[in-house]
């Protein structure tokens, strides 16, 4: 089945530094990719996606490039704000689309 | 906007009792879906629905029910709440048909077994 590993947890920045986490997935077919956020008390939300290997998706200045050859789908940021403090979570789509598999989120906390 | 609105926000259920967990959506969503969040474990899928009068299985069904009997409503319930059960709930809505369509989730509801 699908299945979807995120880098271990919890990473803690001080503001200004590079964020990667790491993301890596096994599908069968040509799943689409997608990294959501959850910040305090909220539910979570979509904070970018690419659906073809090569793709890259970005918002919010994260990205994260839809790599087949790794099976990855690293999540990175140039410089991060204490405002980015959230936990976030890789997930995949099979063909349908009606089933997301999410990896287990790793928790940001982004010091002044 | 409303979006998608889950009722209660925390529950204390003691072992055997049974509740349901509400969920409706104002975007006219035909994908409706409830996950549980666990520590470690990210958000596991326990039953989606495509429209009204159709539901399917997730990842993590046994103990829950679903129905579907209009487009806004999709109430998850326990029958025989267990300690395993203790979690955060959340509802989840998107357009169906749109494989890479985002997904909107409610704020979550967090219940307690004991």
């Amino acid at each position: 089945g699908n299945s979807v590993t995120q880098m271990e947890g919890p990473v803690t920045l001080s503001e200004e530094a590079f964020l990667t986490i790491n993301c890596t997935y096994t599908a069968t077919g040509y799943p689409s990719l997608f990294w959501y956020v959850q910040y305090p008390g909220e539910g979570l939300q979509l904070l970018l996606k690419a659906t073809k290997a090569d793709d890259k998706g970005s918002n919010k200045g994260f990205e994260a490039t839809y790599r087949k050859e790794t099976t990855s789908f690293h999540l990175e940021k140039g410089s991060v704000q204490v405002s980015d403090s959230a936990v976030y979570f890789c997930a995949l789509t099979e063909t349908s689309g009606s089933r997301l598999t999410f990896g287990e989120g790793t928790q940001l906390t982004v010091n002044p | 906007n409303a979006g998608v609105t889950q009722t209660p926000k925390f529950q204390v259920l003691k072992t055997g009792q049974s509740m349901t967990l509400q969920c409706a959506q104002d975007m006219n969503h035909e994908y409706m879906s409830w996950y549980r969040q666990d520590p470690g474990m990210g958000l596991r899928l326990i039953h989606y629905s495509v429209g009204a009068g159709i539901t399917d299985q997730g990842e993590v069904p046994n103990g829950y029910n679903v129905s579907r009997s209009t487009t806004e409503d999709f109430p998850l319930r326990l029958l025989s709440a267990a300690p395993s059960q203790t979690s955060v709930y959340f509802c989840a809505s998107k357009q169906a048909g749109e494989k890479t369509g985002e997904l909107f989730f409610g704020e979550g509801s967090r219940l307690t077994v004991l």
